[in-house]
């Protein structure tokens, strides 16, 4: 079962940093990390993967662990459009589907 | 460039009502999925398909039925609809399997009264 593990909630004020953790302690080698974010009532969206290293995009930047069973995502200068749900989500190569689970809801202070 | 759509957005029904939701991608993705959320809740998978003609169940495909005769589409069809299968169903689609994104649709409101 790909399960992770994240908080119910985080909350951050705006132009801050923000840090999501994620645990995927029983993740296998092959397993990619992706982040999806779901604003208000609106269906989810890509945000960033990865495998090993670290990886950044113009959203956000994904600290992967050495040992992989966690990882971070960070949104470096937070904005009220970042509030959201964000899905860490872990699956193999092969994986057909994807399992989200309940994810972190941010709630960003202006 | 419409990607991927769904309809009706938004249907009231009644109990024991056959409701279909239809989903249309224009990418010719392989795999097309479809989930529920409950208000205050994640997302749970109902149903995916690999391909035309190819469906496999998800975690929650009780009272649900799916087909995929064309690549596009993937409708959704609740053969009689309950209380408890009120929820927002939201369609997807990726191109080939895990490590490619998933696109949503903008989700289907559905009350069963």
């Amino acid at each position: 079962d790909a399960k992770t593990t994240q908080p119910n909630s985080m909350e951050s004020n705006e132009e801050e940093p923000v840090h999501l953790p994620c645990n995927h302690s029983t993740i296998s080698g092959t397993d990619y990390i992706h982040w999806y974010r779901q604003l208000p009532s609106q269906g989810p969206e890509y945000v960033i993967h990865g495998l090993t290293s670290n990886v950044n995009n113009r959203m956000a930047s994904l600290a992967i662990a050495e040992d992989r069973k966690s990882s971070t995502l960070i949104l470096h200068r937070a904005t009220l459009r970042d509030a959201a749900v964000y899905y860490c989500i872990r699956g193999g190569q092969g994986a057909q589907k994807l399992v989200f689970g309940q994810g972190t809801r941010l709630t960003i202070n202006p | 460039d419409a990607g991927i759509t769904q309809s009706p957005r938004y249907k009231i029904t009644e109990t024991g009502r056959q409701v279909t939701l239809m989903c249309h991608q224009t990418w010719s993705h392989s795999y097309m999925f479809w989930y529920r959320q409950d208000l205050g809740h994640g997302l749970r998978l109902i149903y995916y398909s690999a391909a035309a003609d190819i469906t496999d169940k998800g975690e929650v495909p009780d009272g649900y039925v799916v087909s995929r005769s064309k690549t596009e589409n993937f409708p959704l069809t609740l053969e009689s609809a309950t209380r408890s299968q009120t929820s927002v169903y939201f369609c997807a689609s990726r191109e080939g399997r895990f490590g490619n994104t998933i696109y949503f649709g903008e989700g289907s409101w559905l009350t069963v009264v």
